[in-house]
């Protein structure tokens, strides 16, 4: 089983509706990030929180550290936002990133 | 700032030859990273550097080998390359060390590298 497990694999919406992407994880960790990878390949940051709740535009990121899971949510989706998102989770003991195999996302106009 | 960059952005080898994968940043940091990412896999760290003249092995380094001679320059070597090495490899780079706040980490645009 792996350590970080991403939900759902394949996710395809129509543009405006609400998106959420899961993330659970078993190890202890000391801080999770979300990823973008785009469909040309470039990765980027879009968050790294390790509690609470983070909003940037119209992307929200939650964690919670008890039930070791992790959301992130997009409102008003649009085709743009169609990308691979990565979750990562920094393992507390290694230092050392763990990532999860991606959830792919399509917006459809 | 150009950030991570990395070349080549694609390259085909034949089993048993060499290359080198380049990778700098231009943003001073002392955190640098080495990460494969196979098809339906997570990525995968390979080699990490906390600095110049410091490199360390991550979950993956067999058949790699890593040099950091400045701060701004993390080449990753192939010596003998193996069709198992087919992948696409990211560079990385941060500022703070791993636990820190800051420690956000930006990418490279990537190398696809086939191994035939």
């Amino acid at each position: 089983k792996n350590e970080v497990e991403q939900s759902p694999q394949n996710l395809t919406a129509q543009e405006g509706e609400f998106i959420t992407i899961n993330c659970s994880y078993s190890v202890g960790i000391s801080a999770l990030h979300w990823l973008q990878q785009h469909p040309g390949g470039g990765i980027v940051s879009l968050f790294m929180l390790s509690s609470g709740k983070k909003k940037h535009g119209r992307l929200i990121a939650t964690i919670n550290i008890q039930e070791k899971h992790s959301s992130l949510h997009i409102t008003a989706s649009h085709p743009r936002d169609s990308a691979v998102y990565i979750c990562a989770v920094r393992s507390y003991n290694t230092d050392k990133l763990i990532f999860g195999t991606g959830t792919r996302l399509q917006v459809f106009p | 700032n150009a950030g991570v960059t990395q070349t080549p952005k694609f390259r085909i080898l034949k089993i048993g030859q060499s290359m080198t994968l380049q990778c700098t940043q231009d943003m001073n940091h002392n955190y640098m990273y080495w990460y494969r990412q196979d098809p339906g896999m997570g990525l995968k760290l390979i080699y990490y550097s906390v600095g110049a003249g410091i490199t360390d092995k991550g979950e993956v380094p067999n058949g790699y080998n890593v040099s950091r001679s400045t701060t701004e320059d993390f080449p990753l070597r192939l010596e003998l390359a193996a069709p198992s090495q087919t992948s696409v490899y990211f560079c990385a780079s941060s500022y703070s060390p791993p636990a820190g706040l800051y420690n956000e980490q930006f990418f490279g645009p990537g190398t696809r590298l086939t191994v035939l």
